[in-house]
């Protein structure tokens, strides 16, 4: 596997339930994102890791807790979300810390659908 | 606050040329940036300008003026497959990424 892989791609998940969302990436970067995508919007940091410390989160609800174990790998723990939440998480990795561009190789998403 | 404008869709022909504009308003600027994302993939990069003037890559070029805030994607020779949205990000001052909602580009036959 390479690049930035993301668990499940879709996932269908009522307002009292647990579940998380898995990223892992085979780059060798030392940061890691989450992302929102919702239609028709910018897209919406959450939360930033670079070497598995958390150095962003963007006042997102604690219904999401991020963990990141490793530098290779990400997660979004989610629990009693809200219809509103419903979107594509997108997870990115990046090497911070070169000189020039911060370029973020980015996961194919996981599509959330809240009911 | 801080603000990217671009349209939000475009249509253009198959073999054509079209440009996708990107207007800017940021804190402080320390480069800017163009993703592709196909429908239901991930975003991937395109190109990356931090200095004024034009940069081309094959069929794809992207143009930044600092002064006026502006950049633009310029795509040649439009193949079906670049159906897509094209995303514009700068990063500001303290090196946040700060993105645009996405211009959905159409290519027909």
């Amino acid at each position: 596997e390479t690049g930035v892989t993301q668990t499940p791609r879709h996932l269908v998940m009522g307002m009292t339930n647990k579940k998380s969302l898995k990223c892992e990436q085979h780059l060798g970067h030392n940061a890691m994102y989450w992302y929102k995508q919702s239609a028709k919007k910018p897209l919406e940091l959450m939360f930033v890791y670079n070497f598995k410390e958390q150095t962003e989160n963007n006042s997102v609800p604690s219904r999401f807790s991020p963990e990141c174990p490793n530098s290779s790998h990400l997660f979004l723990h989610l629990h009693t979300l809200q219809p509103e939440d419903s979107a594509l998480y997108l997870c990115a990795s990046s090497q911070t810390g070169n000189s020039g561009a911060n370029v973020l190789t980015f996961g194919a998403g996981s599509r959330l659908t809240v009911l | 606050g801080q603000n990217i404008d671009q349209p939000t869709e475009m249509t253009a022909t198959e073999g054509a040329i079209v440009q996708i504009n990107c207007t800017y308003q940021t804190s402080g600027f320390n480069g800017l940036f163009w993703y592709q994302q196909h429908a239901g993939e991930a975003p991937t990069f395109l190109s990356y300008n931090v200095l004024d003037g034009l940069e081309e890559k094959g069929r794809f070029s992207s143009f930044l003026s600092r002064s006026k805030g502006y950049s633009y994607l310029l795509l040649k020779e439009l193949q079906m497959k670049d159906s897509a949205s094209y995303l514009c990000a700068v990063m500001d001052s303290n090196y946040q990424l700060i993105w645009g909602a996405g211009t959905k580009l159409i290519i027909k036959p």
